[in-house]
């Protein structure tokens, strides 16, 4: 059955960078898109950004752009969000989402404390 | 805030019906698809709707998805406490060239 796995949990001091895996069974991932979605402790979920598994090519959210990077490795089945210059308003949920909306990661939460 | 419009919250009996409103604008709900998550608390969002109107496999006919022109409704009937939770709506943004989240319903069921 299709399933995104997500890495586990992050603690991260303000300043550092996080990177977060999404790996992908069940399907081949360069099938569909896979989207990043983060959620605030109560509030709402944020688009960041995508990425094209066919072709690599991404977009992003522009108020993240600069600091997020995501990559996929075929071989492996995997994407990855990069988060770079962390603060303490980062501090959030993050999920992956195929493209097509259907199959979400489990989430990872990420701490940013100072 | 968000670029689509949700009200914070809902609440009806158990057995009743209610509806989620999600508003948006021609660059989004207008020209795309709208999906409907459900989202328990400390869990991800499950899809309850796509493309507008359809069901994933799964998921009961008591739930059910409309658009007409910028906007969109997902209606619940036959409410049960188990249908207390978060609800978003979705879109692709054609400006944005991304999804675009609703700020979520808040639904109880009292």
């Amino acid at each position: 059955q299709v399933q995104l796995v997500q890495s586990g949990p992050e603690v991260k001091e303000t300043g550092a960078s996080v990177k977060v895996d999404c790996k992908a069974s069940g399907y081949t991932l360069i099938s569909y898109s896979i989207h990043w979605v983060r959620q605030a402790p109560g509030q709402r979920l944020e688009w960041m950004g995508w990425i094209n598994n066919g072709n690599g090519n991404t977009k992003y959210l522009q108020k993240f752009q600069g600091r997020v990077t995501i990559t996929r490795d075929t071989s492996a089945n995997t994407v990855y969000m990069e988060l770079r210059s962390l603060r303490s308003e980062d501090t959030a949920v993050y999920y992956c989402a195929r493209g097509d909306h259907a199959y979400w990661g489990q989430g990872t939460l990420v701490t940013v404390s100072s | 805030q968000s670029v689509l419009t949700q009200p914070p919250s809902a609440s009806e009996t158990p057995g009743q019906r209610v509806t989620i409103s999600c508003s948006g604008s021609s660059s989004n709900i207008g020209n795309n698809y709208v999906y409907w998550y459900q989202q328990l608390p400390g869990t991800a969002p499950k899809l309850l709707i796509y493309r507008n109107t359809e069901r994933p496999s799964g998921v009961p006919d008591r739930f059910s998805g409309s658009k007409s022109g910028t906007s969109a409704s997902l209606a619940i009937s036959g409410l049960r406490s188990e249908d207390e939770a978060d609800y978003y709506c979705a879109t692709w943004d054609d400006s944005l060239s991304g999804w675009v989240f609703g700020g979520g319903t808040e639904l109880a069921v009292l």
